[in-house]
């Protein structure tokens, strides 16, 4: 049973198309995340959701909004896109409370802004 | 602040010992150790609490350091598979966040 999944795993686009990335986990975890892997393996967060609910918004620019309809979900739309948004894309999940505070990763999805 | 990975590479032979380390700048409450293999998803390891004990299991243990903010993984007696991008997660302040600011890796290639 796959634990966190996403779509789709490769993803090739034109500069200036709006595109989706769909996560869901089923862990029973109230928190979920995104992260965005450059070219050089910089691993970076840039959202999470606890129980719907935004907790963290790094500084991302706003054309990444992202939605959770549900505490097994977040999803991420992508508005505008531009060459350097090419990265690797990672959802995780994981359960706030202490010693239970493993993230669990997704299998990404390879993004490509031609 | 982006916690400090050495070293940034290292090659062992099979049945070598390997150290890496993570260095933060911040007050830490948690560390979390993980492995990433080309192409696919980071793979957790451990995770070293605040107030906790050195973590191990089989032969890859990890220690952290809470005054010095500084965290040690340590493998032993290394396999091929041991090979890989190995990321330190930092969590600051009173924790219950989840917000890990990841190092640069440290890529580790083990050889028969």
């Amino acid at each position: 049973d796959t634990a966190v999944s996403q779509t789709p795993k490769y993803l090739v686009t034109q500069m200036g198309n709006d595109k989706s990335i769909k996560c869901e986990q089923n862990l029973g975890h109230d928190t979920m995340y995104w992260y965005k892997q450059d070219s050089k393996k910089f691993l970076k967060i840039m959202f999470s959701y606890n129980n719907k609910e935004l907790i963290i918004n790094e500084t991302v620019p706003n054309r990444f909004s992202p939605k959770s309809p549900d505490k097994a979900h977040l999803n991420l739309h992508i508005n505008s896109l531009e060459l350097g948004d090419s990265a690797v894309y990672f959802c995780a999940s994981s359960q706030p409370s202490r010693g239970q505070e493993t993230q669990y990763f997704g299998p990404g999805t390879r993004l490509l802004v031609l | 602040q982006q916690p400090v990975q050495s070293p940034q590479a290292v090659i062992l032979r099979e049945g070598e010992d390997a150290v890496i380390n993570c260095s933060s700048s911040k007050a830490l409450y948690s560390v979390h150790w993980y492995r990433q293999k080309h192409g696919e998803a980071p793979v957790f390891l451990m995770i070293l609490l605040k107030g906790g004990e050195q973590k191990g299991h089989e032969k890859i243990s990890a220690s952290f350091n809470e005054k010095k903010q500084q965290s040690s993984l340590y493998l032993t007696a290394s396999q091929l598979s041991y090979s890989g991008t190995y990321f330190c997660g930092t969590e600051s302040g009173s924790g219950n966040t989840g917000k890990l600011i990841f190092g640069q890796g440290t890529t580790l290639q083990v050889k028969p």
